[in-house]
């Protein structure tokens, strides 16, 4: 059974531009949900997207956004990107209310 | 709000050795997921635990084990006879149960390094 995949693995952006990461779930999960990886801040939850809808949402800036299609996949987006902004950015997948979470190994976003 | 505290940043040991990685948590909830994660250089979180708080028996899983005591809101983890492979950063963490459960407040991790 094929795990959590993340698209890109790494990528570079500057100051302004913004960044579009992909995150496919394994199959038969319909949770998906967003963390944000920093050495200073640790890991921060992002948003849960469930059945297209947005489910729950952490304590960041409306930069960050995301969408789920109807095949469970997911996207986030980050507009106007800030130096504090790099991180690996983690997506998990779930079965509905199990509260197990399957990672990705992330996309690193670094920010010049 | 929910928190959860890893005291220990950093542990070092020798192959073989025991060793146990401490958490704390706060919670309002009266019901509530418990869980470690392991996190190897690779960046994916591997799952290896939930503990639900209503269930607070020991649990052992080869050379893994883990106390969950609600008395003293811990949940703390020990390898036992460590070896290389076990070198990483563990997260302890905490979520709702019922909805929110994919939101998971994590702890600021432990990274440990077993020597052969």
């Amino acid at each position: 059974k094929a795990g959590v995949t993340q698209t890109p693995r790494y990528l570079i952006k500057t100051r302004g531009q913004q960044v579009t990461l992909s995150c496919s779930p394994i199959s038969g999960h319909r949770s998906v949900s967003w963390y944000q990886q920093t050495p200073g801040q640790g890991l921060q939850f992002l948003f849960e997207y469930f059945s297209e809808t947005q489910r729950n949402k952490g304590n960041f800036p409306g930069r960050f956004s995301g969408r789920q299609f109807s095949n469970s996949r997911s996207e986030m987006n980050v507009s106007t990107l800030e130096l504090g902004d790099s991180a690996l950015y983690l997506c998990a997948s779930s079965q509905v209310n199990t509260g197990e979470l399957f990672f990705g190994e992330g996309s690193r976003l670094t920010v010049l | 709000a929910q928190k959860v505290t890893q005291a220990q940043t950093e542990i070092s040991v020798v192959e073989k050795e025991d060793v146990t990685l401490d958490c704390v948590y706060e919670t309002r909830d009266t019901t509530y997921y418990l869980f470690w994660y392991k996190q190897p250089p690779s960046g994916e979180l591997v799952f290896l635990i939930r503990r639900n708080s209503f269930d607070e028996q020991n649990e052992i899983s080869g050379r893994y084990s883990w106390n969950f005591q609600k008395s003293t809101s811990s949940f703390n983890f020990t390898i036992t006879a460590s070896q290389v492979v076990d070198s990483a950063v563990y997260f302890c963490a905490l979520s709702e149960v019922g909805g929110a459960n994919s939101k998971l407040t994590f702890g600021k991790g432990i990274t440990l390094s077993v020597r052969p």
